[in-house]
């Protein structure tokens, strides 16, 4: 099926620093949803973003939506260790089904 | 809020026969619930979806005889892979939605190993 690119694939840093991933589609989408996935667990849900534009932050967490609506951002600042795991972002053009990411693993140096 | 719970967590099975995977929307109804398979390292695909009291809607290349899905009510769906095979070994995930909200909230995910 379709997938969301998603940037970087990868990325080590260190505890302190901040992180930023990006989403991209080739589609306009309606909704933007952020979530963080830890090892043999079902995704947790970090942000939703609902119009082009919008800029939503949850605690260390920033996402936007980007003004062409094919793309989001997410941002985390002063990384911790458990911070650590995979982000997927998830599109919806509307139809409530969403289409997800490739995923961006991070991995917190301490 | 917004809990969605899945049993079993883990479940190892003998090629031909066959599996069920519960659903539960824990605080909510969930007019509209989600299954996704994700193989390691992988991103989530997404299956099929089912709303409360119809017929699931699957997505291209998934067999509807061999993933029956079951919303009989509004907290409550159930996967159940037919005649399993080693190939179907994956994670499963739910996840489940209100009508009024396009947010969808995902179950902790059910590990399947055929054997």
């Amino acid at each position: 099926g379709q997938q969301l690119n998603q940037s970087p694939q990868s990325m080590f840093i260190q505890e302190g620093e901040d992180v930023s991933m990006n989403c991209t589609s080739s589609s306009i989408f309606n909704t933007w949803l952020w979530y963080k996935q830890d090892p043999g667990e079902g995704p947790v849900l970090l942000i939703a973003l609902y119009k082009a534009g919008e800029l939503t932050s949850n605690g260390r967490l920033t996402a936007q939506f980007g003004i062409t609506r094919k793309d989001s951002f997410l941002n985390i600042s002063a990384s911790i260790p458990s911070d650590v795991g995979i982000y997927f972002c998830a599109g919806d053009s509307g139809t409530y089904k969403y289409i997800f990411g490739t995923g961006t693993r991070l991995k917190v140096l301490a | 809020g917004a809990v969605v719970s899945q049993h079993p967590s883990r479940v190892i099975c003998k090629s031909g026969t066959s599996v069920k995977i519960e659903c539960r929307s824990l605080d909510f109804q969930a007019t509209t619930m989600f299954w996704y398979r994700q193989f390691p390292k992988q991103s989530l695909m997404l299956m099929a979806t089912s709303n409360e009291g119809s017929k699931a809607t699957y997505e291209q290349g998934v067999e509807k005889d061999k993933f029956l899905i079951n919303h009989a009510s509004l907290t409550l769906s159930t996967l159940t892979v037919t005649s399993a095979h080693p190939e179907d070994s994956s994670f499963y995930i739910c996840s489940a939605k209100t009508g009024v909200t396009y947010e969808q909230y995902f179950g902790p995910g059910t590990r399947l190993t055929v054997t």
